[in-house]
């Protein structure tokens, strides 16, 4: 069966520190990956897809960044966190055959002081 | 662009059945999922709907028309458990990223 990863589960990090969040997916290959992120009470806002390895795709201009070194695994960065970037980021999969379901990862809760 | 309305907040009691919309304005449409997201937790996949009329699934049901570019999410024989936001997705337009409509909070009272 599919299982997505994601750590640290809490993050509280100053303004202007850099971030390194990754997610991985065990028992599937070649899966698109998302970043998603939530602000408290909100919707979801897509960050960054990718179908393959090197295949980055921006949805939004922002100071963060998205890397896919492995097949399995996506990493959200950022040089310099703003206050703005506090919230809940989610990493999801799905595949080509998988039609239109989006399996999410637990998340990561940011809080950025 | 991609863009989906759903109401802010529902309210109903334990036992009841709410309906809870969704509008959709896209391209290259392909169907209408369902999510589901308990305070503090990830959204899970609850339906999906790529032709017109209703899916059924225990307590849940979906519906789609096409034409109308509308759809609904119908949860029966409510439980507090239910209370929840719910989530309204299409697929962006012929790729492979999603666009989710804004959420609609349920909150089930006994």
């Amino acid at each position: 069966s599919q299982t997505i990863h994601q750590w640290p589960a809490t993050l509280v990090q100053p303004v202007g520190s850099p971030l390194s969040l990754e997610c991985t997916v065990e028992g599937t290959s070649n899966p698109n990956l998302y970043w998603y992120r939530q602000a408290a009470g909100r919707g979801l806002q897509l960050l960054f897809y990718s179908v393959g390895i090197g295949q980055i795709s921006s949805e939004v201009p922002q100071n963060l960044s998205a890397s896919r070194p492995q097949d399995r695994q996506f990493i959200l960065s950022s040089k310099k966190l703003l206050l703005s970037d506090s919230g809940f980021y989610l990493c999801a999969w799905s595949t080509w055959e998988g039609g239109e379901t989006q399996y999410f990862g637990p998340g990561t809760r940011l809080l950025v002081l | 662009g991609q863009s989906l309305e759903q109401p802010s907040e529902v309210t109903a009691v334990e036992g009841a059945i709410v309906q809870i919309n969704c509008t959709y304005q896209t391209s290259g449409f392909y169907g209408l999922s369902w999510y589901q997201q308990h305070d503090g937790g990830a959204p899970t996949f609850l339906s999906y709907n790529a032709l017109d009329g209703l899916e059924e699934t225990g307590r849940f049901s979906s519906f789609l028309s096409r034409s109308d570019s509308y759809g609904y999410l119908l949860l029966q024989e409510l439980q507090m458990k239910d209370s929840a936001s719910y989530f309204c997705a299409v697929r962006d337009g012929y790729g492979q990223n999603f666009v989710f409509g804004p959420g609609t909070r349920l909150s089930v009272l006994p």
